[in-house]
């Protein structure tokens, strides 16, 4: 088993652009996380999905914050547009039962 | 808003050195976990305690959850280089579906 997958790795973008990180959940699992990590906040929850629905949002900072789940393999955070704040690591974790398995995570730097 | 809080927040050891982290909260959670993360890499599963009182033991490591579920530890045995990386507790909701991530304790064994 790959794990979960996240692209890219690093993303290194201008304030103000569009940025979009993906993650291919482990199959089988019907819950998916994502989280954001800085060094001052820590990891915090951003949104998860059960079944490619989103169940709980409230941790989304803001409106230019969205996320989706089209299905069962696939989801995307995007931030539009961009702030420097925003520059972190974020990853996408997925669960079957209790036990998050996370991926490596997206650094981001927004200049 | 932080609902567990973890001390150390850093801890630099000899090797062959015990040591001791802290989680607490003044919420009750169904479940605690813990979880190591090493540079670069997403946080790893090590243990999921549920039960008031209970304690797991991992090798070197001894995880005990406290009787009222709000607060819980892990105890490294002559700790290895090996150990070294943040280690994060996690406290599910009542549903058992969300998780709600410590401050961390980043641990440095030093040869």
């Amino acid at each position: 088993d790959a794990g979960v997958i996240q692209s890219p790795r690093h993303e290194v973008t201008e304030m103000g652009q569009e940025v979009t990180l993906r993650c291919k959940p482990i199959s089988g699992h019907d819950y998916l996380f994502w989280y954001r990590q800085t060094m001052m906040r820590g990891l915090e929850l951003l949104i998860y999905f059960n079944n490619n629905v989103p169940i709980d949002d409230s941790g989304m900072p803001e409106d230019r914050f969205s996320a989706k789940m089209p299905n069962a393999s696939f989801s995307t955070l995007k931030i539009q547009p961009s702030e420097p704040r925003d520059s972190a690591v974020y990853f996408c974790a997925s669960s079957l039962s209790n036990e998050q398995f996370f991926g490596p995570g997206t650094r981001l730097t927004v200049l | 808003t932080q609902l567990l809080e973890q001390s150390p927040q850093f801890l630099s050891i000899q090797e062959g050195e015990n040591l001791t982290v802290y989680c607490n909260s003044s919420s009750v959670f169904s479940s605690l976990q813990w979880y190591r993360q090493e540079p670069g890499e997403g946080p790893v599963l090590l243990v999921t305690v549920v039960t008031g009182g209970e304690v797991k033991k991992l090798k070197r490591l001894t995880f005990q959850f406290g009787d009222a579920r709000k607060d819980s530890s892990l105890h490294i045995t002559a700790a290895q280089t090996g150990d070294t990386g943040l280690y994060l507790c996690a406290g599910a909701s009542n549903t058992g579906n969300q998780f709600y991530f410590g401050t961390g304790t980043s641990l440095t064994v030093i040869p």
